[in-house]
């Protein structure tokens, strides 16, 4: 089993739905929590970083973590076709320590 | 914000030859560097963890002697792949952390390898 799960999709929605992204983790030391976004041959660019449970917007996105089921989640509200890229949730357990990535969600935003 | 430039974006190689890729820091010090690999349509898998002026730490099943991962400065980390084989095609991303950056980590672009 993978420490962290992620359901690689593809999700293809049209221009203006949200979008709910999820991972689930098994190692309970994981405390710090990421989302990112990929573009295709492009570095990660981070979007979300939450430490605590409960939730983080930031704009259009919002992150929610739940400790307690070790389930964390990405919303995008109004999505937008520039949103489409692949979306990365990872972790770590010290902060600075070495991330666990899921195997990322292929999101697809079309006119 | 922080920067990490990752050089060069993409590279052929013949097989048997060696190649390096640079991740520079170009505003910050990164105390720690991470160095990735990911296939098509997969996520990044840890190669290595490298502090600066000590040797990588290597992630099981990955060859110390093939990824060579040099951090002799605070702001500049290396990654020679020698001797590269068809099967090391891959993209390659670094990432450091500083600790004056609360979020920890920055990417670099990537480094897109083929080796032929």
């Amino acid at each position: 089993q993978k420490e962290v799960e992620q359901d690689p999709g593809p999700l293809s929605v049209p221009e203006g739905a949200i979008v709910s992204l999820n991972c689930t983790y098994s190692n309970s030391a994981f405390q710090y929590f990421m989302w990112y976004r990929q573009y295709s041959r492009k570095g990660p660019e981070l979007l979300m970083y939450t430490y605590s449970s409960g939730n983080k917007e930031d704009g259009r996105f919002t992150a929610q973590v739940d400790k307690s089921s070790k389930y964390i989640s990405l919303f995008i509200r109004d999505s937008q076709p520039s949103d489409s890229a692949t979306y990365l949730c990872a972790m770590s357990a010290p902060r600075g320590g070495k991330l666990t990535f899921g195997q990322g969600t292929i999101l697809t935003v079309h006119p | 914000g922080a920067v990490v430039s990752q050089h060069p974006s993409w590279v052929i190689c013949k097989s048997g030859t060696s190649v390096k890729i640079e991740c520079r820091s170009l505003d910050f010090q990164a105390t720690t560097m991470f160095w990735y690999r990911q296939f098509p349509k997969q996520s990044l898998m840890l190669m290595a963890t490298s502090n600066e002026g000590s040797k990588a730490t290597y992630e099981q099943g990955v060859e110390k002697d093939k990824f060579l991962i040099n951090h002799a400065s605070l702001t500049l980390s290396t990654l020679t792949v020698t001797s590269a084989h068809p099967e090391d095609s891959s993209f390659y991303i670094c990432s450091a952390v500083t600790v004056e950056n609360i979020y920890g980590y920055t990417f670099g672009s990537g480094t897109r390898l083929t080796v032929v």
